[in-house]
């Protein structure tokens, strides 16, 4: 299966701080979600990408469509303690299977 | 509106036994898909049907089997248990021509 390589793991930072993390592969992708889960539950939308270098916000949240179709990027701007979770990006590969990587862990210390 | 709901909620199986989880969604969705969620990981596709009879093989289909007999329900069927398949299940459905995915609270099954 195709592989997506999502840094940092993990990260702790400071209430008010900006975060940034990424998601890389060796394919290419049709489209780039992002998603958060909290504790026992489900993945939740935050952001999707359609297009080749896309810029798209939702919120404090910003996302990018790598030019390649081989990244993405989530930005979060001024964190607060309910951004707290775990983010995944997720890649569609061929316009029919999706691919998630192994998370980054946010946590924000009030 | 319930969204994507899956039952049971929690699970345990002994080895080689069988099982059925169980999802519906009430959105009129016509894709719909089954992951796994191993400790620590990201989700992998099972399976994924993308209408009332069309089924097809995700990443990780070994050891599962699906049907879709209509557009709500998306049951996912263990037949031998192995330990290797303790796991949280998640279940998630999209609109036709959409990639944007709504998941139940998922199911988390042991095999001992």
């Amino acid at each position: 299966g195709q592989q997506l390589n999502q840094s940092p793991q993990s990260m702790f930072i400071q209430e008010g701080e900006d975060v940034s993390m990424n998601c890389t592969s060796s394919s290419i992708f049709n489209t780039w979600l992002w998603y958060k889960q909290d504790p026992g539950e489900g993945p939740v939308l935050l952001i999707a990408l359609y297009k080749a270098g896309e810029l798209t916000s939702n919120g404090r949240l910003t996302a990018q469509f790598g030019i390649t179709r081989k990244d993405s990027f989530l930005n979060i701007s001024a964190s607060i303690p309910s951004d707290v979770g775990i983010y995944f990006c997720a890649g569609l590969y061929n316009f029919n299977k999706f691919y998630f990587g192994s998370g980054t862990k946010l946590n924000v210390k009030p | 509106n319930a969204g994507v709901t899956q039952t049971p909620k929690f699970r345990i199986l002994k080895i080689g036994q069988s099982m059925t989880l169980q999802c519906t969604q009430d959105m009129n969705h016509n894709y719909m898909y089954w992951y796994r969620q191993d400790p620590g990981m990201g989700l992998k596709l099972i399976y994924y049907s993308v209408g009332a009879g069309i089924t097809d093989k995700g990443e990780v289909p070994n050891g599962y089997n699906v049907s879709r007999s209509t557009t709500e329900d998306f049951p996912l069927r263990l037949e031998l248990a192995a330990p290797s398949q303790t796991s949280v299940y998640f279940c998630a459905s999209s609109r036709e021509g959409s990639y944007e995915q709504y998941f139940g609270p998922g199911t988390r099954l042991t095999v001992t």
